[in-house]
């Protein structure tokens, strides 16, 4: 089945420090991933969409100059959680649909999850 | 009132026992309503998807959608140690729409 790998697992950074993580769909093309956040006991909450070749897609409340999102190409997307700050530490899960798929299935693949730890 | 409503739990049953979790949403214009499963701090994997009102069934599992109601559930018939885990549902529109996810049920089931 389609697999999507994240990238760091776990991540433990200084206050102010600019945080990237990586989103791989590995053996599919997805032309649109989606960034969640989840804090601990909560659902998860989208963040933005990212789309290939254009800019994100963020949700209301979500600064697009604090997490900046790129999608260079058809299996690679990346957050970075910029100056960072205790109140961003947060478990961070991106998705992804595989291209070619009805639009009606929309069966998204999660990646494994990026725990955020700013100190 | 929001879009999604899922009970948080947590719920605790007996190995051997059936499982119903339930949500519910306020939008009619759902059309996708899919259930997840996450493992603590691990990523949701899909575990059944369902388009418009019915049944599905996939070993152990069945998931219902009563979209009169705005009412869908998760069975888990014979429920093991190993389907403790925190149950997402979630639901979208049609296009290419994101998810819209529920709170979560965390669910023990004690051997």
């Amino acid at each position: 089945g389609a697999v999507v790998s994240q990238h760091p697992s776990r991540v433990i950074c200084k206050s102010g420090t600019s945080v990237k993580i990586e989103c791989r769909s590995l053996d599919f093309q997805a032309t649109t991933m989606f960034w969640y956040r989840q804090f601990p006991k909560q659902s998860l909450m989208l963040m933005a969409t990212s789309n290939e070749g254009s800019k994100a897609t963020y949700e209301q409340g979500v600064e697009k100059d604090k997490f900046l999102i790129n999608h260079a190409s058809l299996t690679l997307s990346t957050l970075t959680v910029t100056s960072a700050h205790p109140e961003d530490s947060s478990f961070y899960i991106c998705s992804a649909r595989e291209t070619g798929h009805g639009s009606g299935a929309n069966v998204l693949t999660f990646g494994a999850g990026s725990r955020l730890t700013v100190l | 009132q929001k879009e999604v409503e899922q009970d948080p739990g947590p719920l605790s049953v007996p190995e051997g026992a059936i499982v119903s979790l339930n949500c519910t949403y306020s939008n009619s214009a759902f059309q996708y309503f899919m259930w997840y499963r996450q493992y603590s701090r691990k990523g949701p994997e899909l575990l059944m998807y369902t388009y418009s009102s019915g049944n599905k069934e996939d070993g152990r599992f069945t998931a219902q959608v009563d979209k009169s109601s705005k009412y869908i559930s998760l069975f888990i018939r014979d429920s093991q140690p190993s389907d403790s885990a925190t149950y997402l549902c979630a639901m979208r529109y049609s296009g290419n729409t994101p998810l819209v996810f529920g709170k979560g049920t965390r669910l023990s089931v004690i051997a």
